[in-house]
């Protein structure tokens, strides 16, 4: 079973619409990181969470460490927020990544 | 800008080669990491380092082994390639607050 889980899996939506992938984890983490993988490889770190709430521009992260679940938000979305999504632990100087979610925005 | 470089983009490699993939970071990270990236299977952790010759395994080191000699290269060796090694190899390192990538290694084990 992995460590972290991501749902959905694929989620494809209508420019404009509002965006959440979730991401669950196991125990004692010491931070929750969101990445952007675009097709071609290159994966761009969005966030790192310990704890709240961050947001950047149109992306928003939340994390609930009782719940040890965290969500990733993107507003009035566009065909350009189209990648894979990954949620990854941090723990003990090692990060162990979810699956991804593969977004697909349609004009 | 931080810069993670992965000395080759793209390599074909006969089975039972050894290979090496490098990969050097500028910014005085402690971190660093190799994981390969499979369709449907995500990223999984090869190798860590958290410091000069210290080294972790993660979840799949079988077949892989790595060197950091220096702060700066943590390099990841493929003793005898094998076909089932035929993926896409990602290099990170991280700071207390991100983690950068390189752009990646496509290997190709014939």
């Amino acid at each position: 079973k992995n460590e972290v889980e991501q749902s959905p899996q694929n989620l494809t939506a209508q420019e404009g619409e509002f965006i959440t992938i979730n991401c669950s984890y196991s125990v004692g983490i010491s931070a929750l990181h969101w990445l952007q993988q675009h097709p071609g490889g290159g994966i761009v770190s969005l966030f790192m969470l310990s704890s709240g709430k961050k947001k950047h521009g149109r992306l928003i992260a939340t994390i609930n460490i009782q719940e040890k679940h965290s969500s990733l938000h993107i507003t009035a979305s566009h065909p350009r927020d189209s990648a894979v999504y990954i949620c990854a632990q941090e723990r003990d100087d090692k990060i162990i990544f979810g699956k991804g979610t593969r977004l697909h925005i349609l004009p | 800008d931080v810069k993670v470089t992965q000395s080759s983009r793209y390599l074909v490699k006969r089975t039972g080669e050894k290979v090496f993939l490098e990969c050097v970071q500028d910014m005085d990270h402690e971190n660093m990491f190799w994981y390969r990236q499979d369709p449907g299977l995500g990223l999984r952790l090869i190798y860590f380092s958290y410091d000069v010759k210290m080294k972790e395994k993660g979840d799949i080191p079988e077949g892989y082994s790595v060197s950091r000699e220096k702060k700066e290269r943590f390099s990841l060796i493929l003793e005898s390639a094998s076909t089932n090694q035929t993926s896409m190899y990602l290099c990170a390192s991280s700071t207390l607050s991100t983690i950068y990538f390189g752009e990646g290694s496509w290997l190709t084990v014939v």
